[in-house]
Formats: C-alpha cells, sequence, structure tokens
C-alpha cells in the first residue's frame, strides 16, 4: 500500500491570514486529487491534477503538482471561515486503485 | 446533480449481529466503493466494484463482505460485527476507475456505526 504524508494534521488560523498545506509521497503518482470534506458529510472533490508542475485555481484556492509528481501542495489566500473542514489528497498509483492520505483539518477562527 | 445515497446515517449494533449497509447511485456509474474513515488514518478502502456482480478487496477487506446484484446499489456486509469495527463508512462511485481530470468520484454523506 502506497502512503501519503499530509502536513500538517491540524491547522488552526485567523480569517483573512494565508495557508499552505502538503501532500508527500515516495512514490510518484499518475494523477492526484484534493478533497474537502466538511462535518457530517463526505469527502467533495475539488481539483484533480495530472501533469507534473500543473498549477490549478479555484478563487482563493491554488492547486500545484510537483515537478516530480510526488508531491502536492494547496495553498489558501485570505481564508475564510467556510473554509473550515478537513483537507484530503488523493493519488492514483500507476492504475491501482485510489489512495487517500490521512488529511489536514482546518480551522478558520473568525 | 449525482447522488450517492447511503440509507443509515448512524447505527448502532450489537457485536456479533449481521450489519448491512446500503448504497444507492443514480449517475450509472460503472465502478462503486466502500472506504471507512477513522481518525488519524484516513479513508482506507474495503471494497470496491467495477460492474455488476465484480468485486475486488481494498485494503482492508477482512471482516467485510460486498454484494453488488444491480448497477446502482453496492451493499457492505459486516458479517458478525465486531467493536473495531465501530468507524463512519463511506460509498463512493465513479464512471472511470482511474481518475483523470474531468473525472469525478462522488461520495455519500457516510453512515456512521457503532458497535457495542
Amino acid at each position: 500500500t502506497q502512503l501519503l504524508e499530509q502536513s500538517p494534521q491540524f491547522l488552526s488560523i485567523q480569517e483573512g491570514e494565508n495557508l499552505t498545506v502538503y501532500c508527500n509521497s515516495s512514490s510518484v503518482f499518475s494523477s492526484l486529487q484534493w478533497y474537502r470534506q466538511e462535518p457530517g458529510e463526505g469527502p467533495v472533490l475539488l481539483v484533480t491534477v495530472v501533469t507534473g508542475g500543473e498549477v490549478k485555481k479555484l478563487k482563493r484556492l491554488t492547486f500545484q503538482f510537483g515537478d516530480a509528481r510526488k508531491d502536492s501542495s494547496l495553498h489558501i489566500t485570505a481564508a475564510q471561515t467556510g473554509d473550515t473542514g478537513l483537507y484530503l489528497c488523493a493519488g492514483f498509483f500507476g492504475n491501482e486503485k485510489l489512495t487517500f492520505g490521512t488529511g489536514t483539518r482546518l480551522t478558520i477562527i473568525p | 446533480d449525482v447522488k450517492v445515497t447511503q440509507s443509515s446515517r448512524y447505527l448502532v449494533k450489537r457485536t456479533g449481529e449481521k450489519v448491512f449497509l446500503e448504497c444507492v447511485q443514480d449517475m450509472d456509474h460503472e465502478n462503486m466503493f466502500w472506504y471507512r474513515q477513522d481518525p488519524g488514518l484516513g479513508l482506507r478502502l474495503i471494497y470496491f466494484s467495477y460492474d455488476v456482480k465484480m468485486k475486488e478487496k481494498g485494503d482492508i477487506p477482512e471482516g467485510y463482505s460486498v454484494s453488488r446484484e444491480k448497477k446502482e446499489r453496492f451493499s457492505l456486509i459486516l458479517e458478525s460485527a465486531s467493536t473495531n469495527q465501530t468507524s463512519m463508512y463511506l460509498c463512493a462511485s465513479s464512471l472511470e476507475q482511474v481518475p483523470v481530470s474531468g473525472n469525478t468520484i462522488y461520495f455519500g454523506e457516510g453512515s456512521w456505526l457503532t458497535v457495542v
């Protein structure tokens, strides 16, 4: 089983601040996804990245796929309370099943 | 909108009971998945199915079985529930097995199972 490490595990910041969370593996991803999960709900897909070095933006969220396709980051600009949730990365290694990271639990303080 | 519906949101069962968790999707997706989610462990794949009557073991299949008699329905079965199966169970479906840009995996809202 491939391992995805997410850091930090917990993050609590003031509204309006910027933040970055990370997803790392020792293996190469064929593709990687980021999800957000709110309490009592299932994860919801935010983005899929496929190409090394790829950058995708979703409003205030910027997703970057590492050049070597072993890591990814999610940067949030001017965090809002609605960004609170569990952020999960999930990667495909070759043609195997999707493997999830352990998640970063983000709390935005008003 | 795609909808993945898990019939039971909260269940409390006794050790040794047989438990059925039902999942239905309305988008004619080929692939369906069952995960369990535990604090600090993320989502772990129990079983998945890429077609009717087909099933594949995930990372943690022990103690579980599945059934896919119809395309839209994927059931998770705990033959004899144990306390270490207390968890949040998530069902998901997707059109493609391998996620590429534009392919989405849709999750249900989850079923919280407590085994006492």
